[in-house]
């Protein structure tokens, strides 16, 4: 059974500083995703990491992936308020078939 | 163009009763995915079609749900006998095919139900 999780599971941050957040999965996967999710709102899709190494960067968010290690992480560089949100992780084991997504991280960026 | 749309947007309904949540998935996204969002936790799956038939509804927790997408393109998830636990957000997703399986799953605003 694939198992996904994340940490932290709760992330308070200062502006202007950086930090990482790390998705850890149990087998192999096809493909792996991160998405946004603000209070109340649905899932935004902000990166899909489709290979080993491969490296997505999107204003002050970069996702990674290491495939061997089934590891990808979240990095936020120069934090904002507006980043302020829970950030989940998925994985897809068989082409579209389903996601399984970590449990969330709670990102709080404080001015 | 219009994203994934979902009605009702809140449902409030008693323990026993059946209901029924709608999903308008992105025009021509042939895949279709239910998921369940638990207070504090991320989505989990329940079923997945492509096309009109179930392709997978492994995720779904007993037969008291079932789903349906008679015309390939809107789906109903439908709840027998509601019991206080099944509380949660519905979500449904829609994705494209490519080369490589499905593309991005694209998710809807949820619908919010709530027995009593």
């Amino acid at each position: 059974e694939l198992k996904v999780e994340q940490n932290p599971l709760f992330l308070s941050m200062q502006e202007g500083k950086n930090y990482t957040i790390y998705c850890n999965y149990s087998t192999t996967s096809d493909r792996l995703y991160w998405y946004r999710q603000d209070p109340g709102k649905s899932l935004e899709s902000l990166f899909v990491l489709l290979s080993n190494g491969a490296v997505k960067q999107e204003g002050r968010l970069m996702a990674s992936l290491d495939t061997k290690a089934r590891l990808s992480t979240l990095h936020i560089t120069a934090a904002v308020h507006d980043l302020s949100a829970t950030y989940f992780c998925a994985v897809d084991m068989e082409y579209g078939n389903k996601l399984v997504f970590g449990a969330g991280t709670i990102l709080r960026v404080k001015s | 163009g219009a994203g994934v749309s979902q009605t009702p947007s809140n449902k409030v309904t008693e323990k026993g009763k059946y209901v029924e949540l709608r999903c308008d998935p992105i025009s021509g996204h042939t895949a279709l995915y239910w998921y369940r969002q638990s207070l504090g936790q991320g989505p989990e799956f329940l079923i997945y079609f492509q096309g009109t038939g179930a392709a997978d509804d492994s995720g779904l927790p007993n037969d008291r749900f079932f789903a349906v997408r008679p015309e390939g393109s809107v789906s109903t998830l439908k709840i027998q006998r509601t019991e206080r636990g099944d509380s949660a957000v519905y979500l449904c997703a829609s994705s494209s095919f490519g080369a490589l399986g499905a593309d991005t799953q694209y998710f809807g605003p949820g619908t919010r139900l709530t027995v009593l």
